[in-house]
């Protein structure tokens, strides 16, 4: 099994730019989310999906959108990009929202000019 | 009061030493806890569940007091791999998502 894999690994992009930063489990997992990580902030939650079909926001959704058609993927679009939204972004799998163990991802580190 | 709130560190240990973290949490309705190790520039990988009878797991011991809502992770005997950031985990968002504490800095030297 792959996990959870994310690409791309590194992203340069300018001010108003979009992209999509993509997700992919191959362990069945319903919950799927997004984090954020910047330093000193800890990881907070942009949004999460209980299984295909089905989003919701977590903590800092703002200039951020997801789709899930399939269980397996979770993309996250930036639709402006904005250079508040340098960070590290962690997608991640499990079983359930919070009883079970969250499977990450190894992260895209995007840097907005 | 921040949800969930750790001692930044960073610790500085020799090899051999014991070290104790400690994690404060605001929501007193909930109900899963957990300690994940983060390397760095990696992601978060799972080290522990936190069970209300504490827990063992070679030489990690946690334990969870939630009259004072409060949560520890002890490691015994550390090693230089032990080095990483430690994150305290709690679930308790408006959705019942796990909310991550920032995390403490261990650092095992020789």
């Amino acid at each position: 099994n792959a996990g959870v894999t994310q690409t791309p690994k590194f992203q340069v992009l300018k001010t108003g730019q979009s992209m999509t930063l993509q997700c992919a489990q191959d362990m069945n997992h319903e919950y799927m989310s997004w984090y954020r990580q910047d330093p000193g902030m800890g990881l907070r939650l942009i949004h999460y999906s209980v299984g295909a079909g089905i989003t919701d926001q977590g903590e800092v959704p703002n200039g951020y959108n997801v789709s899930r058609s399939t269980t397996e993927d979770f993309p996250l679009r930036l639709l402006s990009a904005a250079p508040s939204q340098t960070s590290v972004y962690f997608c991640a799998s499990s079983y359930g929202a919070s009883s079970y163990e969250q499977y990450f991802g190894p992260g895209t580190r995007l840097t907005v000019t | 009061r921040k949800e969930v709130e750790q001692d930044p560190g960073p610790f500085n240990v020799p090899e051999g030493a014991t070290v104790a973290f400690n994690c404060t949490y605001s929501n007193s309705a909930s109900q899963s806890f957990f300690w994940y190790r983060q390397d760095c520039r990696k992601e978060p990988k799972l080290l522990m569940s936190v069970y209300s009878s504490g827990n063992e797991d070679g030489r990690f011991t946690a334990q969870l007091n939630r009259a004072s809502q409060y949560i520890s992770l002890l490691i015994r005997d550390s090693k230089l791999s032990d080095s990483a950031t430690y994150l305290c985990v709690v679930n308790g968002g408006s959705q019942g998502n796990l909310i991550f504490g920032k995390g403490t800095k261990l650092s095992v030297k020789p």
